[in-house]
Order: C-alpha cells, then structure tokens, then sequence
C-alpha cells in the first residue's frame, strides 16, 4: 500500500483557514487519496477524497498537485471543533481499505 | 447521513472473558464491514476486512482464532475477542461501506473501550 508522509502537529488560531498538506509520492495511478479526522474517543470521520481534481464540500477543500504527488487540506474557517488528529490515506478501489499513518494532530487556539 | 451503530461502547472484564462487539448499519445495507484497534496515542490498524456471507480476510498478524469475525447480514458484523487477556485492552472500531463501490466514503461507529483486567 502507498504510503502518506504528514507533519505530526499543527496549529492554527480560530477563525483563520487552515492548510494540512500531505505527500504521497509514491501514489498510484488508480488510488484515491481520502481524509478523515477522529476527534478523541471517537470513530473517524470522513472529510472528503479525491482523485486528479480539486474538491470542495461543506467542511472542506481538497487541492491536489497536478502530479498527484501531494495534496492539501483545507478548512477555510476553523472553529474549536476542528481540533482533531486528520487522515490523509491513499485508498485502493479494489479493496475499499484505507491505512491509516499517524496523521497531523490540529490544535485550534481561540 | 449514513449512521453505523457500535455496542457495547465500554466493556471492562475479567481476564479469560470472550467479549462480543456489535457493529450496525443503521440506515444502510453494508456489504463490507472494517474492523480496526487502535491503543492510546497510535493510529488505527486495521484487523480485517469483512464480507457479507464470506469468510474474514484478517490482516497480517492478526489471530483469526482470537478475534472471530462474523458477517451474517447486510447489517450486522460481530467481533469476538476469545479469551481475552489485558494486552487485548484497546479500543475497537468498525466502519462499513454501503454498496460494492468501494470509493464511497467508509462510515465509522464510535468505537468499543475493552478493557481487560
């Protein structure tokens, strides 16, 4: 399985947007790269995925470099309840696994 | 949205317990169901992979004889960790995906606490 690199820690300050890259140089032609978050004691939550494009939904945009090899998430606005440890894992279609790494832990000051 | 459902949410037992964990699709058919353990302040690692109707496909180095995984609806994936010691204390979550579309998003429950003492 391809594998991500994440920073292990990063913090904003509420309100402001937050950019949480993620490289994936080894990425293959078919994998998906998703992101989730999991807030403590809790199940992860999907965010959002993608292939080639950029992609937006309501908690989230996803920008993908043009050579797949990185990708970064973006929370435009965050709040205190963004605080969480955030995902990016290369998924495979044939599967539908996803790897979990260690991820990038969002502390979010007020 | 789509709602996966996880029972008990804390179980605490004595060693040598086998201990049953209900993952639910509550809105949705599930046609595979992921199991994972996560211990404090590591990632999760996934256990195996669960088809309705089919064996388990258990990831390396998981005992397929100590956590048993059954699979037998749509809505519906069990975990039993045999005779549970305290090194088997973690938290488990399952997640499950709706059709054999298997870029859809994986929907998680909430986790099990097992602690073994």
């Amino acid at each position: 399985d391809a594998k991500t690199t994440q920073p292990n820690s990063m913090e904003s300050n509420e309100e402001e947007p937050v950019h949480l890259p993620c490289n994936h140089s080894t990425i293959s032609g078919t994998d998906y790269i998703h992101w989730y978050r999991q807030l403590p004691s809790q199940g992860p939550e999907y965010v959002i995925h993608g292939l080639t494009s950029n992609v937006n939904n309501r908690m989230a945009s996803l920008a993908i470099a043009e050579d797949r090899k990185s990708s970064t998430l973006i929370l435009h606005r965050a709040t205190l309840r963004d605080a969480a440890v955030y995902y990016c894992i290369l998924g495979s279609g044939n599967t539908g696994k996803l790897i979990f790494g260690q991820g990038t832990t969002l502390q979010v000051k007020p | 949205g789509a709602v996966v459902s996880q029972h008990p949410s804390r179980v605490i037992c004595k060693s040598g317990t086998s201990v049953k964990i209900e993952c639910r699709s509550l809105d949705f058919q599930a046609t595979t169901m992921f199991w994972y353990r996560q211990f404090p302040k590591q990632s999760l690692m996934l256990m195996a992979t669960s088809n309705e109707g089919s064996k388990a496909t258990y990831e390396q180095g998981v005992e397929k004889d100590k956590f048993l995984i059954n699979h037998a609806s749509l809505t519906l994936s069990t975990l039993t960790v045999t005779s549970a010691h305290p090194e088997d204390s973690s938290f488990y979550i399952c997640s499950a995906i709706g059709t054999d579309n298997t870029i859809q998003p994986q929907h998680f429950g909430d986790g099990t606490r097992l602690s073994i003492l």
